[in-house]
């Protein structure tokens, strides 16, 4: 049982490069979320999702965006990225029954 | 919304019991409390998780007095190994919301 996988592990991007970041659960879950964490700081929402072909904004959307194609995929993509997105990105799926997250190892991503 | 505070840091000693308290003064009456362990580099992890009264698991104990407006994570006989992030989180019953608190860094020493 994977739980929750992130690819890639970590990316190195220019200014103004594309990148996709994949997030796959294998345990069924309706909701899944993105968040970001920059250095000794807490966990911030970017988008999340209540279900197949449904997604919906955080607390720090803006330069982000994301498709749920299908339920055990949740895909954050920078369109231009910035030094400012500089951070970890951790998805996370949730357990609607137990209210409990479950999350990815987290992607490294680093803007030049 | 809840709003969760807890301290930012806490140093302990091997052995010791050690005990992080959370604020959360606006729970909604069905909202969890559930406690997540955050190593360098790594997701977080579930810990344990509460409604009310007392919750214990093989790892943790969770305190939630009767009017739930704070929570107390009890961690027995900490190691090393125990060093690490760990964050309050209030689920929102019937809503999308998590809300993070700001995470108590709690350094275990020898």
């Amino acid at each position: 049982n994977a739980g929750v996988t992130q690819t890639p592990k970590f990316r190195v991007l220019k200014t103004g490069q594309s990148m996709t970041l994949l997030c796959a659960q294998d345990m069924n879950h309706e909701y899944m979320y993105w968040y970001r964490q920059d250095p000794g700081m807490g966990l911030r929402l970017i988008h999340y999702s209540v279900g197949e072909g449904t997604t919906a904004k955080g607390e720090v959307p803006d330069g982000y965006n994301v498709s749920r194609l299908k339920k055990q995929n949740f895909l954050l993509g920078l369109e231009s990225a910035a030094p400012s997105q500089t951070s970890v990105y951790f998805c996370a799926s949730t357990d609607v029954d137990t209210q409990t997250q479950y999350f990815g190892p987290g992607t490294r991503l680093l803007v030049l | 919304l809840a709003k969760t505070t807890q301290p930012i840091s806490m140093d302990s000693y091997e052995g010791q019991e050690v005990n992080i308290t959370c604020s959360h003064n606006n729970i909604a009456t069905n909202d969890y409390i559930t406690w997540y362990q955050q190593f360098p580099s790594q997701g977080p992890r579930f810990i344990i998780q509460g409604y009310k009264t007392k919750v214990t698991n093989e790892v943790a104990s969770l305190f939630i007095p009767a009017d739930r407006k704070s929570s107390t994570l009890s961690l027995p006989r900490v190691s090393l190994s125990d060093t690490a992030v760990y964050y309050c989180l209030v689920a929102v019953s019937g809503t999308y919301k998590y809300i993070f608190g700001t995470g108590t860094r709690l350094k275990v020493l020898a």
